[in-house]
């Protein structure tokens, strides 16, 4: 089945840039999305259609795409960031969907 | 606003059966697709199903297929997932999500916990 694959964690000091990366067979055909998970809460979208930000979404959250690879960027990290992060795709027909394996941000 | 409901969740013995409602609200519910993701204890997310707006057509994730259907009643504004031959591995939050425009959930329900074991 298919599958993307993320970073288990990724560590970093406040005010610094985290980069979360999602490899995947299928990503240059298929959107990727980004989702933020904080402990007993749901998830929140924050990054669609590779590099689209929601409204909502502060600034520092900005995604890219490259070949089989996306990235999620958080630049200017603040404390609230601390968070699990999944990207979020579709098989290469379109129709079944696949979370990434999760990473783990740590605010330092 | 988006608001979206679980309801159902419980705890079920091994080959068991459970059916999960998510209540919708804010928004044309029929004319969206909708979806179950859940959760595992301490595990990452995984896509359950996903249901067009009209209804018809459901995809399923291969771990569920054949013992899992999805549908919707779209004069009550509700998503419902029918869970039979329920295994130990079945056990986790189930979220309902939304859909946006691109195949991503947009808004999330606050999930229902099922639990199967004897």
């Amino acid at each position: 089945s298919y599958e993307l694959t993320q970073p288990p964690s990724v560590s970093v000091s406040p005010g610094q840039t985290a980069r979360i990366t999602c490899s995947g067979d299928a990503l240059p055909k298929q959107y990727a999305f980004w989702y933020q998970q904080k402990p007993g809460q749901a998830p929140v979208l924050v990054i669609y259609k590779d590099s689209e930000r929601p409204s909502w979404i502060p600034e520092r959250f900005s995604g890219s795409s490259s070949g089989t690879t996306v990235t999620l960027t958080i630049s200017g990290v603040q404390a609230e960031d601390e968070a699990d992060y999944y990207c979020q795709s579709a098989d290469s027909s379109g129709a079944r969907y696949v979370f990434g394996t999760g990473t783990k941000v740590t605010v330092l | 606003e988006v608001q979206l409901l679980e309801s159902g969740g419980d705890l079920v013995q091994p080959g068991g059966s459970l059916r999960l409602s998510c209540a919708a609200s804010g928004f044309t519910f029929s004319s969206y697709a909708m979806n179950w993701v859940r959760q595992a204890p301490g595990k990452g997310l995984e896509w359950v199903s996903s249901i067009p707006g009209s209804g018809g057509g459901a995809y399923f994730a291969d771990s569920v297929k054949g013992r899992f259907t999805i549908s919707r009643d779209n004069s009550k504004n509700t998503l419902y997932l029918q869970m039979n031959s329920l295994r130990a591995e079945d056990t986790a939050i189930y979220y309902c999500a939304k859909s946006g425009s691109q195949g991503y959930f947009d808004s999330w329900g606050q999930g229902t916990l099922v639990t199967v074991s004897s």
